[in-house]
């Protein structure tokens, strides 16, 4: 596709469940993030991805986080036993590498009831 | 913990106004100032990469600056239009390089007819 795709648009889940958000970067960008937003905040990162390996995760909250990204493309965010608190929407963008326009998909509204 | 602060918060201006926000962030490990437009139900839209002190970027009525070693940068929008109604982030590549961005608040603008 021509930008960055995000699925699902929306999901509502309930507390302890498990959710994996799915990302499909504009092809041929090696550079893969994901970011997080919270009501009235900017968006904070998670994770960045160069390739097929975690260059940096150090933005992920805690280890109820994952994401993969097995062949260097889709990447998959997956959150466990979610809480309350991981209601936001969950960004993802892709980039050609480092010095580069980074362009973000349209984000996946998770809310934990 | 990195500061971005972006000021004011919200604004509501007239259309044909001209307007301009502010973005400061760490004078130290600087690699690149990001601005972004994002409005509702959509991606955010990437308006400018900044990376030299004094640079200053045109895109159509939309203008910024940017200063590194005070540690700011500015958008301006000139004669304002219902259509520039949007929340505005800056982010700060703070010496990584790679992407791994800070951003700020956001100011929420508001164009009137």
């Amino acid at each position: 596709g021509a930008g960055v795709s995000q699925t699902p648009s929306n999901k509502v889940t309930e507390k302890g469940k498990y959710v994996e958000l799915r990302c499909d970067p504009i092809s041929g960008h090696t550079a893969l993030y994901w970011y997080r937003q919270s009501l009235g905040q900017g968006p904070e990162f998670l994770i960045y991805f160069q390739g097929t390996g975690a260059a940096d995760d150090s933005g992920l909250p805690n280890d109820r986080f994952f994401a993969v990204r097995p062949e260097g493309s889709v990447s998959t965010l997956k959150i466990q036993r979610t809480e309350r608190g991981d209601s936001a929407v969950y960004l993802c963008a892709s980039s050609l590498g480092p010095g580069n326009t980074i362009y973000f998909g349209e984000g996946s509204w998770l809310t934990v009831v | 913990i990195l500061n971005v602060e972006q000021s004011p918060q919200s604004l509501h201006v007239q259309e044909g106004d001209s307007t301009n926000f502010t973005c400061s962030f760490p004078s130290s490990n600087f690699y690149a100032l990001h601005w972004y437009r994002w409005e509702t139900a959509k991606s955010p839209e990437a308006l400018f990469v900044m990376t030299l002190n004094g640079d200053e970027k045109k895109k159509g009525r939309i203008s910024a600056t940017l200063n590194t070693k005070e540690g700011y940068s500015y958008l301006y929008i000139k004669g304002s239009q219902p259509e520039d109604s949007a929340t505005y982030l800056c982010a700060f590549d703070g010496g990584t390089s790679y992407g791994k961005l800070t951003f700020g608040q956001g100011t929420i603008l508001t164009v009137h007819p």
